[in-house]
């Protein structure tokens, strides 16, 4: 069965750093998705990408974050200079458009330190 | 402001007792309900969605129901595997690619 994937599973940085975490959704979907869970918290999402631009993105996503599709397959998102309150697991999610049900990865588990 | 609330937080079973998890919500112009499983250190897993209230939808020992305000989800003989957090999140407006409101989830333990 298709699935989300995301790499790296563990990413550990110093505060300051850029960290890129990558997705490769699943391969005839058409609308992505990242959201974080900060640790004990809610899902909240971030940002949708759709037909190589965003869709929509949330207040938590500001000029530190970018989001790129730089092939048929990937999907990455960037923190510029990462802050220790950006530790979250980060999910990445695609949709395939027929459907209204976004598939989730397994995640990527990002420590500022 | 669209929100998401579950309850209880968390709710322990033996194996065998069924129970209800519960979802209220406060959307302007539901477009869908979706219920997740999320295994500890994993992604949500889909389990069903519901789009109007009456809808009923099952897979297994679970069973999703949907009011205009809120939803449940019975289970029904739980086992041990069926231990995890239950996420219920909402989506609004008009397209179905717009982003889900997660509530905080209900986390269950079945204990054997």
């Amino acid at each position: 069965e298709p699935e989300v994937t995301q790499t790296p599973s563990h990413q550990v940085t110093q505060m300051g750093q850029e960290v890129i975490l990558r997705c490769v959704p699943i391969s005839n979907h058409l609308y992505f998705y990242w959201y974080r869970q900060i640790l004990g918290q809610k899902v909240e999402f971030l940002v949708s990408f759709y037909n190589n631009e965003i869709s929509e993105k949330s207040e938590i996503f500001d000029d530190q974050f970018s989001v790129e599709r730089p092939d048929g397959s990937n999907f990455t998102l960037k923190i510029r200079s990462t802050k220790l309150e950006d530790s979250a697991m980060y999910f990445c999610a695609s949709l395939s458009g027929g459907t209204d049900t976004q598939y989730f990865g397994p995640g990527t588990r990002l420590t500022v330190l | 402001e669209d929100q998401v609330t579950q309850s209880p937080e968390a709710l322990r079973l033996q194996e065998g007792e069924s129970s209800s998890l519960n979802c209220s919500y406060t959307v302007s112009g539901l477009r869908g309900l979706f219920w997740y499983r999320q295994d500890p250190g994993k992604g949500p897993e889909f389990l069903f969605t519901l789009y109007s209230a009456g809808e009923e939808k099952e897979k297994e020992r679970l069973k999703a129901t949907l009011t205009k305000k809120e939803s449940f989800l019975h289970i029904t003989a739980p086992k041990p595997e069926d231990s995890a957090t239950y996420l219920c999140a909402v989506q609004a407006g008009t397209g179905g690619y717009n982003k889900l409101i997660f509530g905080a989830g209900t986390r269950l333990a079945v204990h054997p």
